[in-house]
């Protein structure tokens, strides 16, 4: 039973440029969380995605997109980076409906930002 | 609005001596806790969780939690540590009045002294 999967693993842009990250939910899972860790702390909410649509989105700016597709996979895309953008970026799933609020998460993608 | 407090960023012990890291919780609803590991350049992987079940919780690895309403406290124990327990630990809370988002602390990081 694959987990949940992310690419790329590392990459590096310059300010200004706009990056695509992906994600893959583990199986039977249909609801995407991304969190934003930097160095030091704990992961933030940036916004979880369910039926292709935006159900929740933290205290983060426009620059910071998303999309869920048919199969359940989803991208994160940040525009115009900044330095302060740099940080790992995790992907999580879930069931949709009643429950905990347990997520699975991804190996993250970390994105260094010059 | 939810939000946890782990106290201590970084916990240093011995080998086979007692970890204890402290999570304070709040939430205006009963909530749903859980302590998350991640080692060097991984993910975060779930070692326990709490859903209103049994106060004292048993996880992976050896690890254990118990809830304490009274204390608004959810303090991750193992009586003996070993090398391999030498990571970050995330204390995270979610509750049916955030729609089950996950809201994370700073984190502990534990290392283990031979």
């Amino acid at each position: 039973d694959a987990g949940v999967t992310q690419s790329p693993t590392h990459l590096i842009k310059t300010r200004g440029q706009q990056v695509t990250l992906r994600c893959s939910p583990k199986s039977g899972h249909d609801t995407v969380s991304w969190y934003q860790q930097a160095l030091g702390q704990g992961p933030q909410f940036i916004f979880q995605y369910y039926e292709e649509e935006e159900r929740q989105r933290g205290n983060f700016p426009d620059r910071f997109s998303g999309h869920q597709f048919p199969n359940y996979s989803s991208e994160l895309n940040v525009n115009a980076l900044l330095l302060g953008d740099s940080a790992l970026y995790l992907c999580a799933s879930s069931l949709a409906g009643p429950n905990t609020g347990e997520l699975f998460f991804g190996e993250g993608s970390r994105l260094t930002v010059l | 609005a939810q939000s946890v407090t782990q106290l201590g960023s970084h916990v240093s012990v011995s080998e086979g001596a007692l970890v204890l890291l402290r999570c304070n919780y709040s939430s205006s609803v009963p909530p749903y806790l859980f302590w998350y590991v991640q080692y060097p350049n991984q993910g975060l992987q779930l070692l326990l969780k709490y859903t209103s079940a049994a106060t004292l919780v048993k996880g992976i690895n050896g690890f254990e939690a118990e809830f304490k309403k009274s204390e608004t406290s959810f303090h991750l124990t193992k009586p003996s540590a070993h090398m391999s327990d030498a990571a970050e630990y995330f204390c995270a809370v979610s509750s049916p009045s955030n729609d089950y988002k996950l809201s994370f602390g700073a984190g502990t990081t534990v290392t283990v002294r031979a």
